[in-house]
C-alpha cells in the first residue's frame, strides 16, 4: 500500500535560516508527489508539485523540492525562512486508483520560525 | 485560478440534527471532488470521492448512510452528516481535481468547515 513517513513532527528555525523538511513515500509505480501548506484553521495550499521531468521542482514563496528516485524521498527546502513560513507541512503521494489519483499524506510536520 | 469555496467555515448543531457543507469550484469545472476529514493535530483522511452524476466511491471504514455526498454539478458538491453525534465534531475539508493528463491530477483544496455537534 502507498504511504508517506515524514519523520519529523515539528521543526523549529530561526528567521533567515534554512530550512528541509524531509518526505519519503512507499509507491510501487510511478510518484506523483505534492507539498502542501496549512496554517491553523485552514484549508490546505499547493506549494509544488512533480509528475515527470526536472526532478528538482520550483514552487511558490520560493520553495523548491527534489525528487530522488533512489532514497524515495521528496524534501522541500527554502534557502531562507520567513516567519510567514510558520504553518504545517504536509507531504502527498497521488496513488492510481481506477478513477485517476487518490492522494495520500504524510502526518505532517510543524514548522515554528523563530526570531 | 483553481479556488476553491466551503459554506460554511463553521457551524454548530445539536446532536441528531443533520449539517449539510457546501464544496464549489469557483472558476473551473470539477467532475471530481473529494472529501476529507482531520482531527485535531492529525493529517488528512480521505472520507469519500465525489463524481459528478454518480454515486460516491466512499473510503474502507466510512459510513455512507451518515456521510451523503451528492454532486449534482459540475461545481458543486455537498457532503450531508446525518443524525450528528459529538464524536463527529471535526474539521471537514474538500477538493476539487484538475486533470493535466491521465493520472498526472492535482487537487485545490477549499478552506475547510469547522463542525462542533453538543
Amino acid at each position: 500500500a502507498q504511504s508517506v513517513t515524514q519523520p519529523d513532527i515539528h521543526i523549529t528555525v530561526s528567521e533567515g535560516a534554512s530550512l528541509e523538511l524531509r518526505c519519503n513515500y512507499s509507491y510501487g509505480a510511478t510518484p506523483y508527489l505534492f507539498w502542501y501548506v496549512q496554517s491553523p484553521g485552514q484549508g490546505l495550499q499547493l506549494l509544488l508539485k512533480y509528475f515527470s521531468g526536472d526532478t528538482l521542482v520550483q514552487g511558490i514563496k520560493g520553495f523548491e523540492a527534489e525528487f530522488k528516485r533512489s532514497q524515495s524521498s521528496f524534501n522541500l527546502r527554502k534557502p531562507s525562512v520567513h516567519w510567514s513560513d510558520a504553518a504545517e507541512y504536509f507531504c502527498a503521494v497521488g496513488a492510481e486508483v481506477e478513477y485517476g489519483n487518490k492522494l495520500v499524506f504524510g502526518a505532517g510536520t510543524i514548522l515554528r520560525v523563530k526570531s | 485560478g483553481a479556488v476553491v469555496s466551503q459554506h460554511p467555515s463553521r457551524v454548530i448543531c445539536k446532536s441528531g440534527t443533520s449539517v449539510k457543507i457546501e464544496c464549489r469550484s469557483l472558476d473551473f469545472q470539477a467532475t471530481t471532488m473529494f472529501w476529507y476529514r482531520q482531527f485535531p493535530k492529525q493529517s488528512l483522511m480521505l472520507m469519500a470521492t465525489s463524481n459528478e452524476g454518480s454515486k460516491a466511491t466512499y473510503e474502507q471504514g466510512v459510513e455512507k448512510d451518515k456521510f451523503l455526498i451528492n454532486h449534482a454539478s459540475l461545481t458543486l458538491s455537498t457532503l450531508t452528516v446525518t443524525s450528528a453525534h459529538p464524536e463527529d465534531s471535526s474539521f471537514y475539508i474538500c477538493s476539487a481535481r484538475i486533470s493535466h493528463h491521465r493520472f498526472q491530477e492535482t487537487q485545490y483544496f477549499g478552506p475547510g468547515t469547522r463542525l462542533l455537534v453538543l
